[in-house]
């Protein structure tokens, strides 16, 4: 079976650029979230989705907006690109929001603002 | 504001020794995580924790959750190199999952 999987890999943009991050779940997973992880750090929540609704938002300022599509898969959105940006950004799955079972990480993708 | 802290953050140990990593959190929770992170690579479940006195074991490692004291161990036995990581717990509130710095461990041969 196919695990998460985010696209692109790796991405460099300059200050003031927007970026699109998209996330696949595992299939059957309806709950999808969004982590940035800095290097050394552990992951931070951004959002979770769950049945296309936002459930659940971290401390991120407005640049940060996601959404959930019919089928589940999921886009980052980041506007006004900042270098403290640069990070590892991770997508999570998992059947439901409610948290029994684990979350399914991809692998991320690796953003580099210059 | 739920907090999560992890000590030690950092732990060189060598193999066939034992040690434990302590993840504390600062208000009530109803489920908690522990992850493993490999260098340049993502996370890797390892255990779900869900009520008080919950223990889990898998191979090495152990984990125990105490929800009165807001604290949760994982237990390293007799150690490996192969379980050189990074280990994060991670505690769930509400529709957020807050995670902890990490532990990183290094296991000398």
């Amino acid at each position: 079976d196919a695990g998460v999987t985010q696209s692109p890999t790796h991405l460099i943009k300059t200050r003031g650029q927007h970026v699109t991050l998209r996330c696949s779940p595992i299939s059957g997973h309806k709950s999808v979230s969004w982590y940035q992880q800095v290097l050394g750090q552990g992951p931070q929540f951004i959002f979770q989705y769950y049945e296309k609704e936002e459930r659940g938002r971290g401390n991120f300022p407005d640049r940060f907006s996601a959404r959930q599509f019919p089928n589940y898969s999921s886009e980052l959105n980041v506007n006004a690109l900042l270098l403290g940006d640069s990070a590892l950004y991770l997508c999570a799955s998992s059947p439901s929001p409610y948290g029994t079972q684990p979350q399914h990480f991809g692998d991320g993708t690796r953003l580099s603002i210059l | 504001e739920l907090k999560v802290e992890q000590n030690p953050l950092f732990l060189s140990m060598q193999e066939g020794k034992n040690y434990t990593i302590y993840c504390n959190y600062s208000t009530t929770s109803d489920r908690l995580y522990w992850y493993r992170q490999d260098p340049g690579k993502s996370l890797e479940s390892l255990f779900v924790l869900l009520s008080n006195g919950a223990v889990k074991q898998e191979g090495r490692l152990m984990a125990s959750l105490d929800t009165k004291a807001r604290l949760s161990t994982l237990h390293i036995t007799a150690a490996v190199h192969d379980l050189s990581a990074t280990y994060f717990c991670a505690v769930g509130r509400d529709d957020k999952i807050i995670f902890g710095k990490g532990t990183r461990l290094h296991i000398l041969p």
